[in-house]
């Protein structure tokens, strides 16, 4: 089966500087890949997505890179706030056009002010 | 426009009652989802709703999990002779309208159930 992990279960970085957070992912099938931030007590909040034809997609702030040859996902946050503080997971699809998602066990990002 | 909503937002129950988790999707949308987290874990995925079509059951874990979906909107998880190992937050996501498989998931606040 496929299996998607986190290179770091935690992350702290100061107020300003940039984050950087890791998922590799084992499925060569996948096509399409999310990242999502969950707050305490919150359901998860879709932050990006990139789809396997791209290696790049940016948004505000936030930077998607995929890297499919070694199979690794990557989301940058620039100039990183305490509003950011949060659970990061990251999520795959199986591939073929399915539906199901399989998400990592995410990275708690501390932001220190 | 209302996100997904689910009720409610906590449970609690004795070993081996049933227990009943309702999720009211975005509006218009027509797949939804349910996940299971864990306490410090991700989203494990649970069971899957696409417009009329029969739903994808594979991810519940034992035949004591079911869930339905009524008029292609609401739908109510239901675990049936809870045990400990269901303690978890329960978490419903819709997408949708166009039915693909890149559709954004949106989620809700998710139920955590705690069995005692």
């Amino acid at each position: 089966g496929e299996s998607v992990g986190l290179h770091l279960p935690t992350l702290s970085v100061q107020e300003g500087d940039n984050s950087i957070i890791n998922c590799a992912y084992s499925n060569s099938a996948s096509d399409y890949f999310i990242w999502y931030k969950q707050e305490s007590g919150k359901g998860p909040q879709f932050i990006i997505d990139i789809r396997s034809n791209m290696d790049k997609r940016q948004g505000q702030r936030v930077t998607v890179l995929l890297n499919k040859t070694v199979k690794h996902l990557s989301l940058q946050i620039a100039a990183t706030q305490p509003g950011d503080s949060a659970v990061y997971f990251c999520a795959i699809t199986s591939g073929a056009g399915s539906y199901q998602l399989t998400f990592g066990k995410g990275t708690k990002l501390s932001v220190i002010p | 426009g209302a996100g997904v909503s689910q009720s409610p937002s906590n449970k609690v129950t004795e070993k081996g009652k049933d227990v009943e988790l309702r999720c009211d999707p975005i509006s218009g949308h027509t797949a939804l989802y349910w996940y299971r987290q864990s306490l410090g874990q991700g989203l494990e995925f649970l069971i899957y709703f696409q417009g009329n079509s029969a739903p994808d059951k594979s991810g519940l874990p034992s035949d004591r999990f079911s869930a339905e979906r009524t008029g292609g909107s609401v739908s109510t998880l239901t675990i049936q002779r809870t045990q400990q190992e269901d303690s978890a937050v329960y978490l419903c996501a819709s997408s949708g309208p166009a039915g693909a498989s890149t559709d954004t998931q949106y989620f809700g606040p998710g139920t955590r159930l705690t069995v005692l």
